[in-house]
């Protein structure tokens, strides 16, 4: 049983589209991150939020926590091919320990 | 460039033989952890380390895997007799101290295991 479902699973846009990515959980979580994995790498941390209804913006990315702190969405304006790869998110319930979802692979073609 | 290090990128392994994955947290950095992600899966935790201590052992399997992080030296994953099952990528990671609300991790590249 996946903790954090995030979906779609796989997303194929053209460049100048908008898109949302969501994180879905049950669960409660002191805190939820989101990073971006390219091929051959390892994940780099995108953003961390915290509070309940927490919006950061990071350029043309848009991160929101729920407000029970058990959800979250990316939304990425403008989509660029630069913003090609696996998106995570992943939630610490505290122990020092995340719980990664399984991933959105996103493709923004030219 | 003061990254997290992680050696070798690529390991190919026989079932059966050992297989040793290092990494070298970021300076400053005294708590790594160790996850595993298999194709198009999430990354999964398996241990957590401080200097001399294992702190969260409970993702790694019961047998074959062990986990240290000396006084000197990387932090060292070690497989025993590896079976094709073990196939994945092994990612390090490493924060200055515990909080990862205020101190995210910094991962490695990796190191990408086949068990032939």
């Amino acid at each position: 049983t996946q903790l954090l479902e995030q979906s779609p699973q796989f997303l194929s846009i053209q460049e100048g589209e908008n898109l949302t990515v969501y994180c879905n959980s049950s669960s409660v979580f002191s805190s939820l991150q989101w990073y971006r994995q390219e091929p051959g790498e390892g994940p780099v941390l995108l953003v961390t939020v915290v509070t309940g209804g927490e919006v950061k913006k990071l350029k043309r990315l848009t991160f929101q926590f729920g407000d029970a702190r058990k959800d979250s969405s990316l939304h990425i304006t403008a989509a660029q091919p630069g913003d090609t790869g696996l998106y995570l998110c992943a939630g610490d319930r505290g122990y020092n320990k995340l719980i990664f979802g399984a991933g959105t692979r996103l493709a923004v073609h030219p | 460039n003061a990254g997290v290090m992680q050696n070798p990128r690529h390991l190919v392994r026989r079932r059966g033989q050992e297989a040793r994955l290092r990494c070298s947290p970021m300076k400053g950095h005294s708590h790594v952890y160790w996850y595993r992600q298999l194709p198009e899966e999430g990354l999964k935790f398996m241990v957590y380390l401080q200097k001399e201590n294992i702190i969260d052992e409970s993702g790694m399997p019961k047998e074959r895997f062990s986990a240290e992080f000396p006084k000197e030296g990387p932090s060292i994953l070690r497989i025993q007799q590896v079976v094709r099952g073990d196939s994945a990528a092994y990612f390090c990671a490493s924060s200055p101290r515990t909080g990862l609300q205020d101190y995210g991790y910094t991962f490695g590249s990796g190191t990408r295991l086949t068990v032939v």
